[in-house]
């Protein structure tokens, strides 16, 4: 069965703190991998990752795919309150577009 | 211009009850999705249209049916509502490999 984890469920840190969230898969036909911010409302696109070794990178957030490890990892550095939030990943398991999503890792960052 | 939006953002009813939920994305994606979240976050895939086709149907009582008109518009329609229907129905359009835009969610309490 198709499967999306993610580590660690929850993290709290502190303001300046750097953190690294983490998502595995077991899937049949891996196409992409994504990464979403979830505050109050919708999930936000925050990723795509489709190749190995290559970062991805928006100011304070970086993300690389390791389809060796069949994981990838998400980056925060110099958090900040605003950073708080829900981050879900979801991956595609058969070029069907069916993303599946992991449990998420629910990010504190305290002033 | 809101990208992907859907009626009605909340939603208070008894059991037994039948619903609607309405769903328009302006992109011009081909795929179109639903998906329900749970009081835990946990983002589960319920349906998935491409241009009108159902392509995608995951394992979800037959009271809940979905309808797609065009390929700008997926509707979910729920009958005999029951307590664990309770949840965030998210519905969300996709280009295929560029990765799921969500709407802002309908909430969903069922009394």
């Amino acid at each position: 069965e198709d499967k999306v984890v993610q580590s660690p469920l929850s993290l709290v840190v502190h303001e300046g703190d750097t953190v690294t969230l983490n998502c595995s898969y077991e899937v049949t036909n891996f196409r992409s991998l994504l990464w979403y911010k979830q505050e109050k409302k919708a999930p936000t696109f925050l990723f795509m990752l489709t190749s190995s070794g290559i970062e991805k990178k928006s100011g304070r957030l970086s993300s690389i795919l390791d389809k060796k490890e069949l994981s990838s990892i998400l980056n925060i550095t110099a958090t900040q309150t605003g950073d708080s939030a829900i981050y879900l990943c979801a991956v595609d398991p058969s070029g069907t577009y069916k993303y599946i999503f992991g449990t998420g890792t629910r990010l504190k960052v305290l002033a | 211009d809101t990208a992907v939006s859907q009626t009605p953002k909340y939603l208070v009813t008894q059991m037994g009850n039948d619903k609607s939920i309405k769903c328009e994305q302006n992109l011009g994606h081909d795929t179109m999705y639903w998906y329900k979240q749970d009081s835990k976050k946990f983002l589960k895939i319920m349906f998935s249209y491409n241009n009108k086709e159902l392509i995608i149907n995951e394992t979800v009582p037959n009271r809940f049916s979905p309808k797609s008109p065009d390929k700008a518009h997926l509707n979910l329609h729920i009958n005999s509502l029951e307590l664990g229907d309770s949840a965030v129905y998210f519905c969300a359009s996709s280009p295929g490999a560029g990765g799921i835009y969500f709407g802002e969610g309908s909430w969903l309490t069922v009394v």
